[in-house]
């Protein structure tokens, strides 16, 4: 069976540290990926998805970037975080059925920059 | 641009007792995914029910079905026989050409 795992799952740092969230996923290949942002009470934003090692597409500007340097390995990262970037993040993957493409999500990671 | 409006911030439910998550949304697509998921206060996402929107007949999981309407564009999740359990946030989506969007979520409390 698929599985996805997320690290860290609480994260504290200082504004200006730099950041990386990692995610990977297990018992499929080829999946497509996903980074989501949840601010607290509200939905979920998609920040980024790839469709396959090095294609990343963003959806919102922001400071925040991603890689995926392996086929079931997708990499959140920043080079210098903001106060806003605080929020729970999400990974999500779903496999190549255009059908339903269901998407299937991580623990999450709670980010705090303070 | 596609939009997903769930208008119940909140709701209760007596446990044992089925319980209705107002969902809809505004596409001019005609090929669309319906999806419904549960958040916990762990913070998974869990995935519960998917509605295509070529689906004639409404699709239904164990106790949660989806009442699908799709000329009034709603999607509303029914909950039966509720259990202590499914306390939680609960969040519509719709997929449209591979992009994913989420509703602000419902939270339901079931009491005992």
């Amino acid at each position: 069976s698929q599985t996805i795992h997320q690290w860290p799952a609480t994260l504290v740092q200082p504004v200006g540290s730099p950041l990386s969230l990692e995610c990977t996923v297990e018992g499929t290949s080829n999946p497509n990926l996903y980074w989501y942002r949840q601010a607290a009470g509200r939905g979920l934003q998609l920040l980024f998805y790839s469709v396959g090692i090095g294609q990343i597409s963003s959806e919102v500007p922001q400071n925040l970037s991603a890689s995926r340097p392996q086929d079931r390995q997708f990499i959140l990262s920043s080079k210098k975080l903001l106060l806003s970037d605080s929020g729970f993040y999400l990974c999500a993957w779903s496999a190549r059925d255009r059908v339903k493409n269901i998407q299937y999500f991580g623990a999450g990671t709670r980010l705090s920059v303070l | 641009a596609q939009k997903i409006t769930q208008t119940q911030p909140g709701m209760f439910v007596q446990e044992k007792e089925a319980v209705t998550l107002d969902c809809t949304y505004d596409t001019s697509d005609q090929s669309y995914g319906l999806f419904w998921y549960k958040q916990p206060s762990s913070g998974e996402m869990i995935f519960l029910i998917y509605q295509g929107s070529y689906d004639e007949q409404n699709a239904t999981e164990g106790r949660y079905s989806l009442n699908f309407q799709k000329a009034r564009k709603s999607a509303n999740l029914v909950v039966s026989a509720s259990q202590l359990g499914d306390s939680a946030m609960y969040f519509c989506a719709m997929r449209r050409r591979g992009d994913m969007r989420f509703g602000a979520g419902t939270r339901l409390t079931v009491k005992p």
